[in-house]
C-alpha cells in the first residue's frame, strides 16, 4: 500500500480539465508545501511536471497546475491534449521516516 | 541541465550478485543526494534509498534496509546500487534521480536500468 492515495485511473476529453488527487496527512502532505507531481508516459522515465505543491519547472506547459487542501493535494490538466495521456504520481516529503514518498499513481486516459 | 545515464539492462539468475550505476554530469555531483527508485513490472515508483556522494551518507527506505546496498564514486560521478543474492522479486526497472533533501522531489532522472531475474 502507497503512502500517499491517488484514484487508480481519470479520464477526459480533448480540451476538458481534470484534476487528480493525492491524498496523505498531517505528516506528509499536508505538513508540508513539498509535493511533486511526475508524469510518466509508457516504457520512459517519469518527468517532474509540478513541484513545491505548485511551482512549474521551465518548459512545462502552464497546463499544468498543482494545488494544496489539508492533506490532500490535486493536480490540474487544463485544455486536455492527446500527449497528456499517461500515468501521473505525486511525493511528499514524509515526516514519519523522513523520506519522500510516492502515491500509487494515476492513469490518465484522454477520450 | 543535469544528466543521469544508467548502465544497461541485466539479466541474471537467482542467488547472483549485481551491481548498476548512475553516472552524473553537467552539475556538482558531490554536492546533491542521488536517490534511487524502484519500479515492478505495472506497477508504482518506490524510493529506495538516497546517498550524498560528498560523505556517503546513505540512508534507506524501511523495505529495502539490508536489502540492496547504495554506494558511490564521486571521483568518477558515479551512484550504485549493489544486490549481494538476487531474487526474483527484484525483477523491476530501476531509477536513479537527483534527489531534493529538503522537498522529497526526485528532480531529474535517469533512463532507467531493467533487471531481470529469472530462473
Amino acid at each position: 500500500q502507497s503512502a500517499l492515495t491517488q484514484p487508480p485511473s481519470a479520464s477526459g476529453s480533448p480540451g476538458q480539465s481534470v484534476t487528480i488527487s493525492c491524498s496523505g496527512t498531517s505528516s506528509d502532505v499536508g505538513g508540508y508545501n513539498y509535493v511533486s507531481w511526475y508524469q510518466q508516459h509508457p516504457g520512459k522515465a517519469p518527468k517532474v511536471m509540478i513541484y513545491e505543491v505548485n511551482k512549474r519547472p521551465s518548459g512545462v506547459p502552464a497546463r499544468f497546475s498543482g494545488s494544496k487542501s489539508g492533506n490532500t493535494a490535486s493536480l490540474t490538466v487544463s485544455g486536455l491534449q492527446a500527449e497528456d495521456e499517461a500515468d501521473y504520481y505525486c511525493s511528499s516529503y514524509s515526516r514519519s521516516n523522513n523520506f519522500g514518498v510516492f502515491g500509487g499513481g494515476t492513469k490518465l486516459t484522454v477520450l | 541541465e543535469v544528466q543521469l545515464v544508467q548502465s544497461g539492462a541485466e539479466v541474471k539468475k537467482p542467488g547472483e550478485s549485481l551491481k548498476i550505476s548512475c553516472k552524473g554530469s553537467r552539475y556538482s555531483f558531490s554536492n546533491y543526494w542521488i536517490g534511487w527508485v524502484r519500479q515492478m513490472p505495472g506497477k508504482g515508483l518506490e524510493l529506495m534509498g538516497i546517498i550524498y556522494p560528498d560523505d556517503s551518507d546513505t540512508r534507506y527506505s524501511p523495505s529495502f534496509q539490508g536489502q540492496v546496498t547504495a554506494s558511490v564514486d564521486k571521483s568518477i560521478s558515479t551512484a550504485y546500487l549493489r544486490w549481494s543474492s538476487l531474487k526474483a522479486s527484484d525483477t523491476a526497472m530501476y531509477y536513479c534521480a537527483y534527489y531534493d533533501i529538503l522537498t522529497g522531489s526526485c528532480d531529474y532522472w535517469g533512463q532507467g536500468t531493467l533487471v531481470t531475474v529469472s530462473s
